[in-house]
């Protein structure tokens, strides 16, 4: 079955440097990949996502990279700031058929002043 | 524009209650969902529905039951609470088509005791 796989499950860093948060899919199939993040007591929210037609996309400071053949797609977020300290979630997406998103297991960002 | 309602906010249950979490969106989504949330376990998919009359198994289905009672209302139902159903539990709705944005609820926090 499809299964998606995020790591780290923590992550610290000091303010105004770089996070990354890899994920892993299993079904090669999926071709849809969201990112959402989640501050403490909130709804998810998309933050970026990206289509398995293209292997990177930008939004100001962060960005996301997908590579098919490996079954892989990153988030980096550059310049880090406090009010990034959320959970992020990964998720895959078939995008014919039944659209159901599967997500990652999370990773609490904790960026530090 | 409400977006994605989720009723109750809090409720605690007695092992062996049952109770209906109700959801509606206003945003004419085709396809709605059913998501748990557990620590370390991020968002698991309960139930699902790709459009009006249909509704799929998720990850997590056992214990659980859905209704798609028209376009805007998805509910879920627990027949027999157990502790094991403790959580947040998220409803989401999203477009049909090429990857799409799913947009959440604020969340259900069951306590189930």
């Amino acid at each position: 079955g499809e299964n998606v796989e995020q790591h780290p499950s923590t992550l610290s860093v000091q303010e105004g440097d770089s996070a990354v948060i890899k994920c892993t899919y299993s079904d090669s199939a999926s071709n849809y990949f969201p990112w959402y993040k989640q501050e403490l007591g909130k709804r998810p929210q998309l933050i970026i996502d990206i289509r398995s037609n293209v292997g990177e996309k930008k939004d100001q400071r962060i960005a996301v990279t997908l590579n098919k053949t490996a079954k892989h797609f990153s988030l980096h977020i550059t310049e880090t700031q406090p009010e990034d300290s959320a959970v992020y979630f990964c998720a895959a997406s078939l995008s014919s058929g039944t659209y159901k998103y599967i997500f990652g297991t999370g990773t609490r960002l904790k960026v530090l002043a | 524009n409400a977006g994605v309602t989720q009723t109750p906010k809090f409720q605690v249950l007695k092992t062996g209650q049952s109770m209906t979490l109700q959801c509606a969106q206003d945003m004419n989504h085709n396809s709605m969902y059913w998501y748990r949330q557990d620590p370390g376990m991020g968002l698991r998919l309960i139930y699902y529905s790709a459009s009006e009359g249909t509704t799929d198994k998720g990850e997590v289905p056992n214990g659980y039951n859905v209704s798609r009672l028209n376009k805007r209302e998805f509910s879920l139902r627990l027949e027999s609470a157990a502790p094991s159903q403790t959580s947040v539990y998220f409803c989401a709705s999203s477009e049909a088509g090429m990857g799409t944005e799913a947009f959440f609820g604020q969340g259900t926090r069951l306590t189930v005791v």
